[in-house]
């Protein structure tokens, strides 16, 4: 079957540096998604990585090993406002999204 | 300023109703989504839709239906609410063509039915 694993809940302090792993095994591979969603809102999408390597994106960077089925997801200079879940999807090789749990971040001040 | 709409946003409903929950989006996106999502779980797709007059089954879409007359409307019919179908109900959109295939989410319409 098709699985996507994330902590279920991290905690970390504002200013710090936190990282949100993600492991999966699908069926193909078509690329890695990382979505926010502030409690009662829509996800929004934060990043996509198709190829090896880190993406980065202000205080967001994304990292990709597809050998390994591994993802990271690290957010730097964290602000109370980072408090959010954050799901990881995996796109598979018939190009439908499998998602993660999501992982439940709180920024303590 | 939201792109995609969904009403309603709350429903309180009596098992055996019939409820439609309706979604919008203004971007002329080709491609449209409803997913279920209960608190820590992952979302789970109920339907989806290439375009007009195109419908298609995810995992949880034994009891609901969907129709796509309009490119930017898409609403999702359940012909006789259960308890078990209280949950949240996220429409999304994307682009057909495209590599990433990025969604962009509603609001979310949350229901319980007693």
């Amino acid at each position: 079957g098709q699985n996507i694993d994330q902590p279920t809940e991290m905690t970390a302090t504002e200013g710090a540096i936190v990282q949100i792993n993600c492991t999966y095994q699908t069926s193909g591979f078509n690329g890695l998604f990382w979505y926010q969603q502030h409690a009662g809102e829509a996800p929004t999408f934060l990043s996509y990585n198709v190829l090896d390597g880190l993406e980065e994106k202000g205080r967001f960077s994304s990292f990709l090993s597809r050998s390994k089925g591994y993802s990271y997801l690290l957010l730097k200079e964290l602000q109370m406002k980072d408090s959010a879940s954050y799901l990881c999807a995996v796109m598979d090789s018939n190009y439908q999204l499998i998602w993660g749990a999501g992982t439940k971040l709180i920024i303590k001040p | 300023e939201a792109d995609i709409y969904q009403t309603p946003r709350y429903l309180v409903i009596g098992t055996g109703k019939k409820i439609t929950l309706e979604c919008s989006q203004t971007m002329g996106h080709d491609k449209m989504y409803w997913y279920q999502q209960d608190p820590g779980m992952e979302l789970h797709l109920i339907h989806y839709s290439y375009g007009v007059n195109s419908t298609e089954k995810g995992d949880l879409s034994s009891e609901s239906t969907v129709s796509r007359i309009r490119t930017e409307h898409f609403p999702l019919t359940l012909e006789s609410a259960r308890p078990s179908h209280t949950s949240q109900y996220l429409c999304a959109s994307s682009v057909l063509a495209g590599e990433t295939n990025v969604l962009t989410f509603g609001a979310g319409s949350r229901l319980t039915v007693l």
